[in-house]
């Protein structure tokens, strides 16, 4: 199975603020990497997959980088929707796994 | 457009089994994976597995192994997950999800179950 390290696991910013997240992997997937949002009490909700590709709908401060074992979420200017909990998933291999998460909170 | 409607909560003892629905509508059924994900009160997203609609073959994280057995039903375009030898850590909420065709991350998901295992 593919080890999957996601940080940080609590991130505190303040709307207008970019900031970013890492996800890093045991082993090479390729661009095999999606990223979600969720808020609580909803399911989550898919942002970016193929590492930097953005799904429909979703604003263009949101951008996905990186490919092979290490990549990164970035939100370019914090609105106060974006105040979640993001998770980094890999699709290359089976098991299909999850990072841990990581909490953006409002500073 | 495309959804994914589930079945209600669900409150079982230890050792029972619990058996929740995934249904779909807005896109033809058999042409998309549907994964099984749960998440625990306040804990991450765990995999659980996936199933191919169309042939009805299916893929277990090896944590779930002898215990869950993902089925569907075409004609209803509903999916199923039922997981067995229920116990306290099972307590979560399970989401179905659909799987975008020709690469496995997941679109659109249901609005999840929440099972309850106490005695």
């Amino acid at each position: 199975a593919i080890w999957m390290t996601q940080s940080p696991s609590l991130l505190s910013a303040s709307t207008g603020d970019r900031v970013t997240i890492s996800c890093r992997m045991s082993q090479g997937i390729s661009s095999y990497l999606a990223w979600y949002q969720q808020k609580p009490g909803k399911a989550p909700e898919l942002l970016i997959y193929a590492a930097s590709t953005l799904q429909s709908g979703v604003p263009s401060r949101f951008s996905g980088s990186g490919s092979g074992t290490d990549f990164t979420l970035t939100i370019s200017c914090l609105q106060s929707e974006d105040f979640a909990t993001y998770y980094c998933q890999q699709y290359y291999s089976f098991p299909y796994t999850f990072g841990q998460g990581t909490k953006l909170e409002i500073k | 457009q495309v959804q994914l409607v589930q079945s209600g909560a669900e409150v079982k003892k230890p050792g029972a089994s619990v058996k929740v629905s995934c249904k779909a509508s807005g896109y033809t059924f058999t042409s998309y994976d549907i994964n099984w994900v749960r998440q625990a009160t306040g804990q991450g997203l765990e995999w659980m597995g996936w199933m191919n609609p169309n042939s009805g073959n299916t893929g277990y994280a090896q944590k779930f192994q002898g215990r869950v057995t993902m089925t569907r039903n075409t004609s209803i375009s509903t999916a199923y997950m039922e997981l067995s030898s229920l116990r306290s850590e099972d307590t979560a909420v399970y989401y179905c999800a659909r799987a975008h065709y020709g690469d496995l991350f997941l679109d659109y998901w249901g609005q999840g179950t929440l099972v309850t295992v106490s005695s």
